[in-house]
């Protein structure tokens, strides 16, 4: 049972543009909500994180939009570069629990 | 600070031995360390938890007796991946808690990569 749904599979941005990833999950436990940077034969990075209790929360150009309603969470990359060209896994955390859950991850290319 | 080191960064080895692979806490204490496995393009399967002391946690379907995992002290976990074969092959990242930080702070190695020929 996938815990944390993650969409798009793959993406493709212009230098410059928007990127926007997905995440849905179903448990109401999840309290933290990460996302990770990966690039190709390195480990995961902590990119930026956010707790139920904000709808959004913003560092640099990266961006966490969260809706508790409908259970969704998003990255935005505004002004998306070819540096950012990367794996990108969505992530959710409950108390109660003792490991992340990861979604499946995207791949974003910027084109420049 | 929280870095996380993995030895070796890769290795290459004959079916039939066994290979080791360590995870280290650089600047803080990890009572628990998880290990990953990740195959090309694809996510994170968390293979299993250890807690310093303890016995491992493994997760569904990783057998136990192949992936061998001991958490002998607050900066250190070894994976052991006994009696390699090819199918074993894979991207084998480790992460750390920090004993000091909330739970739900992990912080990620640079992973290994394991080649059986």
């Amino acid at each position: 049972q996938q815990q944390v749904k993650q969409s798009p599979q793959s993406l493709i941005v212009q230098k410059g543009g928007i990127s926007i990833i997905n995440c849905a999950y179903e448990n109401t436990a999840f309290d933290y909500f990460p996302w990770y940077q990966q690039f190709p034969g390195k480990g995961p990075a902590l990119l930026i994180a956010i707790r139920p209790d904000v709808s959004e929360k913003k560092e640099g150009r990266f961006t966490i939009s969260f809706n508790k309603s409908a259970k969704q969470f998003s990255l935005h990359i505004m002004d998306s570069q070819p540096g950012d060209s990367a794996t990108y896994f969505c992530a959710a955390f409950s108390q109660a629990g003792t490991a992340l859950i990861f979604g499946k991850g995207t791949t974003l290319s910027v084109s420049s | 600070g929280a870095v996380v080191s993995q030895h070796p960064s890769r290795v290459i080895c004959k079916s039939g031995t066994s290979v080791k692979i360590e995870c280290r806490s650089l600047d803080f204490q990890a009572t628990t360390m998880f290990w990953y496995r990740q195959f090309p393009k694809k996510s994170l399967m968390l293979m299993a938890t250890s807690n310093e002391g303890s016995k491992a946690t493994y997760e569904q379907g990783v057998e136990k007796d192949k992936f061998l995992i001991n958490h002998a002290s607050l900066t250190l976990s070894t994976l052991t991946v006994t009696s390699a074969h090819p199918e074993d092959s894979s991207f084998y990242i480790c992460s750390a808690r920090d004993k000091a930080r909330a739970l739900y702070e992990q912080f990620f190695g640079p992973g290994t990569r394991l080649t059986v020929l």
